[in-house]
């Protein structure tokens, strides 16, 4: 699986967007880009993921660059329940395949 | 819907003491299973998985081991725990199709003393 890098922290006003890089320019040309974030003391929770187009749910949008050796993960509207850790995974999603998870970035948002 | 059960939530244990973490994932079928560890303020590290009964697959080798005795049933174990296993262990499933995503347990805080 090819790695990924994240800053290791950031901060964020509450009520702004959140943008959270992550660079992966190793990455294959079918591996997906996934984002989880983990609350302190809970089990990581799934954010989004993408191949190559942007995709956007009910809780981000997630920004591939067009030679995806690159993404964004933007919280549109950051609140402080946002306060988490995030993590940029890529690898293929067949069976048997497992995700790696680096150090993440720790989002602090703040009053 | 899919659940996943991880138990216990917290567990303090002896130096040189058996482990046993159990998983069980409800309402789907054939799932490849994860055991994760997280030392604190670390990120995850990936220890065992499965894709299907009785089949495990060690990233790490440690004090540890996992066995799949039916197929939505992940168990971690350890015959003498070392202070070095203390950690956030959790466990996760994920689907065989195409787009599936890891779903994780709730996690056990174990720290070995």
């Amino acid at each position: 699986d090819a790695k990924t890098t994240q800053p290791p922290s950031m901060d964020c006003a509450e009520g702004r967007a959140a943008n959270l890089p992550c660079n992966h320019s190793t990455i294959s040309g079918n591996e997906y880009v996934y984002w989880y974030r983990q609350i302190h003391s809970q089990g990581p929770q799934y954010i989004i993921h993408g191949l190559k187009n942007n995709e956007t749910n009910e809780m981000a949008s997630l920004i591939i660059t067009e030679d995806r050796k690159s993404s964004t993960l933007i919280l549109p509207h950051a609140t402080l329940r946002d306060t988490a850790v995030y993590y940029c995974i890529v690898g293929y999603n067949n069976a048997g395949n497992m995700l790696t998870f680096g150090g993440g970035t720790r989002l602090m948002v703040k009053p | 819907s899919q659940t996943i059960h991880q138990w216990p939530a917290t567990l303090v244990q002896p130096v040189g003491s058996p482990l046993s973490l159990e998983c069980t994932v409800e309402g789907t079928s054939n799932p490849n299973l994860y055991w994760y560890r997280q030392a604190a303020g670390r990120g995850l590290q990936l220890l065992f998985y499965s894709v299907g009964i009785g089949q495990i697959s060690s990233e790490v080798p440690q004090n540890l081991s996992a066995s799949r005795p039916q197929d939505r049933q992940f168990i971690l174990s350890s015959k003498k725990l070392l202070l070095s296993d203390s950690g956030f262990y959790l466990c996760a499933w994920k689907g065989q199709g195409a787009r599936e995503k890891l779903f994780f347990g709730s996690g056990t805080q174990l720290s070995v003393l």
